[in-house]
């Protein structure tokens, strides 16, 4: 079936790296994304990648993708109090219509 | 600049009462959606539509139903509140086969 999963919870000093790793079940994403949603805020848009790559990097943030164990994480850089937010990890598939499908979320807490 | 917005971002509703959820969004997309955010689940698919006056059922449409009459507007209607669907609804569209876009969201609580 189709799943995504991720862990709940991440808690980082300030300043060192944060990675969420997140697993998916179904073989034929195409695009897989990192989302972020801040205290009472919806879902935007952090960064994404296509299936057909291993790794994608956008300033502070790292995307890698491995197809063979189905595995993507996100790696932020310097880790500031303002990355503290709950990052979706999602994947879309085609399945006659495009269809996404979220992780449940991982709260990131940052301690200064 | 993108927007998607949702008519309330608080709202408390008795069992038993019509609520109705607007979302519009002002990019003439033709995909929409409406899920449900619940803590440890994740969103969960309720409704998506991808052009006016059509509409399919997501992965927990009971209990909801919803309308499409012009491309930018949305409406989740829940025909009669229970208490298990206390949660956040969030808004989105789409335009492209991959980003969407979110409304802010609209936390109900039924009482």
């Amino acid at each position: 079936g189709e799943d995504v999963e991720q862990s709940l919870f991440l808690s980082v000093r300030e300043g060192d790296s944060s990675v969420i790793n997140c697993t998916y079940t179904d073989s034929s994403s195409t695009y897989l994304y990192w989302y972020k949603q801040e205290p009472g805020a919806g879902l935007q848009l952090l960064t994404y990648i296509f299936s057909n790559m291993d790794m994608k990097q956008d300033q502070r943030l790292t995307v890698l993708l491995n197809k063979k164990d189905k595995h993507l994480s996100l790696r932020i850089a310097d880790t500031q109090t303002g990355d503290s937010a709950i990052y979706f990890c999602a994947e879309t598939l085609y399945t006659g219509g495009f269809k996404t499908i979220f992780g449940a979320g991982t709260r990131l807490f940052v301690k200064a | 600049d993108v927007k998607v917005t949702q008519s309330s971002r608080y709202l408390v509703k008795r069992t038993g009462e019509k609520v109705f959820l607007e979302c519009v969004q002002d990019m003439d997309h033709e995909n929409m959606f409406w899920y449900r955010q619940d803590p440890g689940l994740g969103l969960r698919l309720i409704y998506f539509s991808y052009d006016v006056k059509m509409k399919e059922k997501g992965d927990i449409p009971e209990g909801y139903s919803v309308s499409r009459e012009k491309k930018e507007r949305f409406s989740l209607i829940l025909e009669s509140a229970s208490t298990n669907q206390t949660s956040m609804y969030l808004c989105a569209s789409r335009k492209s086969t991959y980003e969407q876009y979110f409304g802010p969201g609209t936390r109900l609580t039924v009482t």
